[in-house]
């Protein structure tokens, strides 16, 4: 059982545009939600994480919007560069369960 | 500060084998988390560990085991190697009270 989806598998982009990955959940005990950003041949790297009692959160020309009632949440990367093209996984994590859920993730391209 | 190292980065093994994986986490974090990344089913939970104590499991079969020392240091292990065990193998550290978990370049482990 998938509990978190992701989409798009992939998406193109061309620099300077934005960039947008969509993820929902089921388990409503989720409480933790990070966003990671991996380069070929390396581990996932954490980017941005968000908490469920606010509905943005942003840091530089990254942004999670957090919609709780939909159980929904999407990354948006403003301005985006080629050096941001990368896989980026979505995942949530709730209770005294530190296990991390990823989504299947999103391999981005950014077009000079 | 030095982050998660693991060891080695690539593997070779013959099917039937079994291997031995080694994740050293950043200084201070006692929490230890291992994830199997293949491109058909993405980032997989294995196992967490507390200060030497396994406090939760994924859905993988009794050859994927693990273990932590008292300095925090994990291995894990697989026995009887099967070619679909072949894989990204990443581990995660994770401080005691908060939730950002950072990830080492995992162990490219490739079975024949």
């Amino acid at each position: 059982q998938q509990q978190v989806k992701q989409s798009p598998q992939s998406l193109i982009v061309q620099k300077g545009g934005i960039s947008i990955i969509n993820c929902a959940y089921e388990n409503t005990a989720f409480d933790y939600f990070p966003w990671y950003q991996q380069f070929p041949g390396k581990g996932p790297a954490l980017l941005i994480a968000i908490r469920p009692d606010v509905s943005e959160k942003k840091e530089g020309r990254f942004t999670i919007s957090f919609n709780k009632s939909a159980k929904q949440f999407s990354l948006h990367i403003m301005d985006s560069q080629p050096g941001d093209s990368a896989t980026y996984f979505c995942a949530a994590t709730g209770g005294s369960n530190y296990k991390l859920t990823f989504g299947k993730g999103t391999l981005l391209t950014v077009n000079p | 500060k030095a982050g998660v190292t693991q060891t080695p980065r690539y593997l070779i093994k013959t099917r039937g084998q079994q291997v031995t994986l080694s994740c050293s986490p950043i200084s201070g974090h006692r929490s230890v988390s291992w994830y199997q990344q293949t491109p058909g089913q993405g980032l997989q939970f294995l196992f967490e560990y507390f200060s030497e104590t396994q406090r939760n499991k994924g859905n993988f079969p009794g050859r994927f085991s693990g273990r932590q020392f008292s300095n925090s240091r994990s291995e894990m292990n697989v026995s009887t190697l099967e070619l679909g065990d072949s894989a990204l193998y990443l581990c995660a550290s994770r401080g005691q009270e908060n939730t950002e978990a950072f990830f080492g370049q995992g162990t490219r482990l490739t079975v024949v």
